[in-house]
């Protein structure tokens, strides 16, 4: 498995600010996405994080909201901009570690509420 | 569109019950299912599943696939408080980029009481 940290645990903003999130990995690993899960609902997959390039993203995402950084095998970030309170939500880091067996596991997650 | 789709949303349960929860799934050139815990906050890996038939089991849970008619269980015998949490379902596909993309399902909350 990996061990995934995120950083801020939690946060708490105002309407309008921006908040970047980090995502930092104990080994190499192949892929790195970024899910949100909002109150009361399942995970929906946010972007793959490519390494040196710019990230893929899903439907309904832009990079303007969401910019996301890699640049190394091991550590991503995740800006949420210009924020309303319809981004609070755990946002998860996600990762495919390098010599596994295509497991995918998840980072401890970020709370955002927006007030 | 992908889909996944678990039964039931929520069950309640006392200690000692056997619990099985359901996922069935609609997927374009499927690749594999993945069986989560969720408590908190993080997703805590439990099973990936590739093969029809093949029971994978770890401690009081267990989970197979069947690939003819799209759908995974995953049992927990003897379930304990600590069992409690929402279960998710997810399946990968092999479309996309090279790796694919998870589909989760809603998730079924489990309960269960001493």
């Amino acid at each position: 498995s990996a061990v995934i940290s995120q950083k801020p645990s939690r946060d708490i903003c105002q309407r309008g600010t921006s908040l970047t999130i980090q995502c930092q990995v104990d080994s190499q690993v192949t892929m790195m996405f970024w899910y949100r899960q909002q109150p009361g609902q399942s995970l929906t997959l946010i972007a793959t994080a490519n390494q040196g390039s710019e990230a893929t993203y899903e439907s309904g995402f832009v990079i303007d909201k969401f910019p996301i950084s890699r640049p190394n095998l091991t550590f991503s970030t995740l800006t949420v901009s210009n924020m309303s309170p319809e981004d609070s939500s755990i946002y998860l880091c996600s990762v495919v570690v390098l010599r596994g067996y295509n497991e995918q596991f998840f980072g401890p997650g970020t709370r955002l509420t927006v007030l | 569109e992908d889909k996944v789709v678990q039964s039931p949303l929520s069950l309640v349960v006392h200690e000692g019950d056997t619990v099985t929860l359901n996922c069935s799934y609609e997927v374009t050139n499927f690749r594999s299912l993945l069986w989560y815990k969720q408590e908190k906050k993080a997703p805590t890996f439990l099973f990936m599943l590739t093969s029809s038939g093949i029971e994978k089991k770890s401690g009081r849970l267990s989970s197979i696939l069947d690939k003819k008619e799209l759908f995974s269980i995953l049992n927990i015998t003897a379930t304990q408080t600590g069992d409690s949490a929402i279960y998710l379902c997810a399946v990968r596909n092999a479309g996309g980029t090279s790796y694919g993309k998870l589909t989760f399902g809603q998730g079924t909350i489990l309960t269960v009481h001493p």
